[in-house]
């Protein structure tokens, strides 16, 4: 089955400062990229998504970058405040709507 | 609108016991799923249904079964529960295309011990 990886496993920043997180991924069938937050002890949530005929897509502080041909997409986070940390989830989507796989996650910590 | 909910929060097993988790949502979603969490291994898919009468095999379906009798509700089934099955459980569900939307709603979590 498909496949993704993401990384880092953990990201420590700075409060106000940018985090990038990157995922890659095999199968070029994939056509649906979301991102997933998942605070302490309560279930993801989605933050922002894009399909595969899009190249990039901001919603304020949140953006997400697909590169088709080279297989990976990245979610970059901006002036990142301290409610930012958590845990940020990519996945793929593909077939008719039932079909997803997940990462491994990234721990995002924002020092203040 | 409560969303997705679950039932229990948390429950306690000792092996070999039986018991089913109960996800409801009020969304009028055509597909529901039922994932575990693993710490470092993401979310994967154990079972999932994309309507009312129908279950399909996710990634992990071994030791699990689930049936959807009703649109709202989606049921996992652990028959003959196992420590290997000691997770948080997570149900979600969706709309079958992005008309609307492809967004999958989470529920808040089942949290499960097996001793």
């Amino acid at each position: 089955g498909e496949n993704v990886e993401q990384h880092p496993s953990t990201l420590s920043v700075q409060e106000g400062d940018s985090a990038v997180i990157k995922c890659t991924y095999s199968d070029s069938a994939s056509n649906y990229f979301p991102w997933y937050k998942q605070e302490l002890g309560k279930g993801p949530q989605l933050i922002i998504d894009i399909r595969s005929n899009v190249g990039e897509k901001k919603d304020q502080r949140i953006a997400v970058t697909l590169n088709k041909t080279a297989k990976h997409f990245s979610l970059h986070i901006t002036e990142t405040q301290p409610e930012d940390s958590a845990v940020y989830f990519c996945a793929l989507g593909y077939g008719y709507g039932q079909n997803f796989v997940f990462g491994p996650g990234t721990r995002l910590s924002v020092l203040p | 609108n409560a969303g997705v909910t679950q039932t229990p929060k948390f429950r306690v097993l000792k092996t070999g016991q039986s018991m089913t988790l109960l996800c409801a949502q009020d969304m009028n979603h055509e597909y529901m799923y039922w994932y575990r969490q693993d710490p470092g291994m993401g979310l994967r898919l154990i079972h999932y249904s994309v309507g009312e009468g129908t279950t399909a095999k996710g990634e992990v379906p071994d030791g699990y079964n689930v049936s959807r009798l009703k649109k709202q509700n989606f049921l996992l089934g652990l028959e003959s529960a196992a420590p290997s099955q000691t997770s948080v459980y997570f149900c979600a569900s969706s709309y079958p295309t992005d008309n609307p939307s492809r967004t999958q709603y989470f529920g808040p979590g089942t949290r499960l011990l097996v001793l």
